[in-house]
């Protein structure tokens, strides 16, 4: 595709389910992100992919959130245990090159997940 | 902790006027970049700066970095309605992959 794409665009789900978000970044790209945005604020980081290096984890709020990135392309971003506190928009992102200065982050439209 | 604040959060203003969004931050970055983002949509890069002191411009926006790579600001001259939305700056510290994203400022700009 010609852009990010994310799925599913919105998700409702109980507390204490398990909910998987997908991210197919754009063809080529080497670096994905993860963010979190609660309603109207900034972005905050969650994880990064960087190649075939081991990913930056650091921004994980806690260990019910795990993320993959299958062959270099598709990432899925889970989060175990759904908390109401989990509430946001998931948003990611993909580069060309990655850990570079002039790096062009290239966002999709997000996940809205909503925890009853 | 928040590494990156913007000022002011909520700015709406008549279309014609002038305004400017600030980036601040006590923490040094390599580069620090601008985003606008519409509801329902991600954050699309309006620009990067790398250097201290730097001043760019787009069309009727200026973006300048600080002297010290701490701080930056956003001034939108004439103002229309289509410049509305979430404006974020993002920092990218001198080591790590991270980019550190401000708390935003939300612009509405009234026809």
């Amino acid at each position: 595709g010609a852009g990010v794409s994310q799925s599913p665009s919105n998700k409702v789900t109980e507390k204490g389910k398990d909910v998987e978000l997908r991210c197919d970044p754009i063809s080529g790209h080497t670096a994905l992100y993860w963010y979190r945005q609660s309603l109207g604020q900034g972005l905050e980081f969650l994880i990064y992919f960087q190649g075939n290096s081991a990913p930056d984890k650091s921004g994980l709020p806690s260990d019910r959130f795990s993320a993959e990135r299958t062959g270099g392309s598709v990432s899925t971003l889970t989060i175990q245990r759904t908390q109401q506190e989990d509430s946001a928009v998931y948003l990611c992102a993909s580069s060309i090159v990655g850990a570079g200065n002039t790096d062009t982050q290239y966002f999709g439209p997000g996940t809205r997940l909503t925890v009853l | 902790t928040q590494l990156l604040e913007q000022s002011p959060q909520f700015l709406s203003i008549q279309e014609g006027e002038n305004l400017t969004v600030y980036c601040n931050s006590s923490s040094v970055f390599s580069s620090l970049q601008w985003y606008r983002q519409e509801p329902g949509e991600g954050p699309v890069l309006l620009v990067t700066v790398v250097t201290g002191g730097e001043v760019k411009k787009l069309k009727r926006l200026t973006f300048q970095f600080g002297d010290a790579r701490k701080d930056s600001s956003l001034h939108i001259t004439a103002a229309q309605p289509g410049d509305t939305g979430l404006y974020l700056c993002a920092g990218q510290p001198i080591t790590g992959n991270q980019f550190y994203f401000g708390t935003g400022t939300s612009l509405t700009v009234i026809p």
